[in-house]
């Protein structure tokens, strides 16, 4: 079973628009979120979420944690094609502080 | 500008045959990774080290050997590919994963015909 689960896996947008990215994770001594950002190459970081209710920003991106629902959004606003990655979510948890456990990512299309 | 550094970048091996490919790192980190990668199904840990003589298993490790015989190198062999080990591999490296996140190599295309 998947302990992150990302949705959509994949969304095909138009220059401009605005998308949310969903991550899901288990509860179980939960630590930190993070998300990278994977174009061609090595994923890139983004974010490092841990409080929950607190908005990260980074020009057109923005993301935040919801510690209730036990999940995060990232947003990205009037989207261009640069944007278009594969966007991953990776939880830190429980005893292994310094282990990432991915989820499968969502693949992000801009078209122009 | 180096960071970390995975060899080789693509390869492609006949079933059977057998491959080293190097991770290192110059940030001192105590923390190395490796992960592969395939189509929908994310990144996903092979082997893992917290420190130099250290190894670990992670999620997916039947098939590959691992040594981390110095702190800066982070080695992930296959003795025997298989067509399945085709795969994207992506080495990674930490300091504090809670503050800084990993850092990850360019990574290395293997096929496996």
């Amino acid at each position: 079973e998947d302990k992150v689960v990302q949705s959509p896996l994949s969304l095909v947008v138009h220059e401009g628009d605005t998308v949310t990215l969903n991550c899901s994770y288990e509860v179980t001594n939960f630590r930190s979120l993070l998300w990278y950002k994977q174009e061609k190459k090595a994923p890139t970081f983004l974010f490092m979420l841990t409080s929950s209710g607190i908005e990260k920003k980074s020009g057109r991106l923005s993301s935040i944690l919801d510690k209730k629902e036990l999940s995060s959004i990232l947003n990205i606003t009037a989207t261009q094609t640069g944007d278009s990655a594969i966007y991953l979510c990776a939880e830190i948890s429980g005893g292994s502080n310094y282990k990432l456990t991915f989820g499968k990512g969502t693949l992000l299309t801009v078209n122009p | 500008n180096a960071g970390v550094t995975q060899t080789p970048k693509f390869r492609v091996l006949k079933t059977g045959q057998s491959m080293t490919l190097l991770c290192a790192q110059d940030m001192n980190h105590e923390y190395m990774y490796w992960y592969r990668q395939d189509p929908g199904m994310g990144l996903r840990l092979i082997h893992y080290s917290v420190g130099e003589g250290t190894t670990a298993k992670g999620e997916v490790p039947d098939g590959y050997n691992v040594s981390r015989l110095k702190k800066q190198n982070f080695l992930l062999g296959l003795e025997s590919a298989a067509p399945s080990q085709t795969s994207v591999y992506f080495c990674a490296s930490s300091a504090e994963v809670e503050i800084y996140g990993y850092t990850f190599g360019s990574g290395t295309r293997l096929t496996v015909v």
